[in-house]
């Protein structure tokens, strides 16, 4: 099992309407929790980060993380053509140099 | 002012090769990584390493080792190059403390093996 899942789409849905992406993790020492948009051929850009359980809001992007569950959410409202791209799930144990563990990242398009 | 950058964008070579993939960063972090993306976009941590010591996942390779000449760089260097390391190499940098989960991204180097 993967320590982290997330379906890889694509995900297609209509200009405006809320998009809800999920995830999956199996490590309990996970502390933080990340979503990184990622165009294609560029590098991941850190869109929301969140620790341990909770909402966190930023504009139109929410994110969630249940921890009892294992579950990561990021919910975007009045989704735009400009929001396609492929959203990278992450999870990290928190303090010295460790490295985040991704999903394998859900292609999104938004349709005009 | 790019705040992660990688050199080259783009890497072809041949098999048995062996090349460098060299990474900046400009944003005053103590923390730096390497990551690969393989063809089906799986993004994987290869290595971290600060100022005190190097982590290095288990499933790498030791054809692959980091090189830091000082704390805003950590170079890549692959020796004897195969097919399987085709991949988008991806460098990106942290704070150590309480910001070290907000990892910044470089562009990515794209390796091909021929």
């Amino acid at each position: 099992q993967k320590e982290v899942e997330q379906d890889p789409g694509p995900l297609s849905v209509p200009e405006g309407a809320i998009v809800s992406l999920n995830c999956t993790y199996s490590n309990s020492a996970f502390q933080y929790f990340m979503w990184y948009r990622q165009y294609s051929r560029k590098g991941p850009e850190l869109l929301m980060y969140t620790y341990s359980s909770g909402n966190k809001e930023d504009g139109r992007f929410t994110a969630q993380v249940d921890k009892s569950s294992k579950y990561i959410s990021l919910f975007i409202r009045d989704s735009q053509p400009s929001d396609s791209a492929t959203y990278l799930c992450a999870g990290g144990r928190g303090g010295g140099a460790d490295g985040l563990t991704f999903g394998k990242g859900t292609h999104l398009i938004i349709q005009p | 002012d790019t705040a992660v950058s990688q050199t080259p964008k783009y890497l072809v070579t041949q098999m048995g090769n062996d090349k460098s993939i060299k990474c900046e960063q400009n944003l005053g972090h103590d923390t730096m990584y390497w990551y690969k993306q393989d063809s089906k976009k799986f993004l994987k941590i290869m290595f971290s390493y600060n100022n005190k010591e190097l982590i290095i996942n288990e499933t790498v390779p030791n054809r692959f080792s980091p090189k830091s000449p000082d704390k805003a760089h950590l170079n890549l260097h692959i020796n004897s190059l195969e097919l399987g390391d085709s991949a988008v190499y991806f460098c990106a940098s942290s704070q150590e403390g309480d910001r070290w989960e907000t990892q910044y991204f470089g562009p990515g180097t794209r390796l091909l093996v021929l």
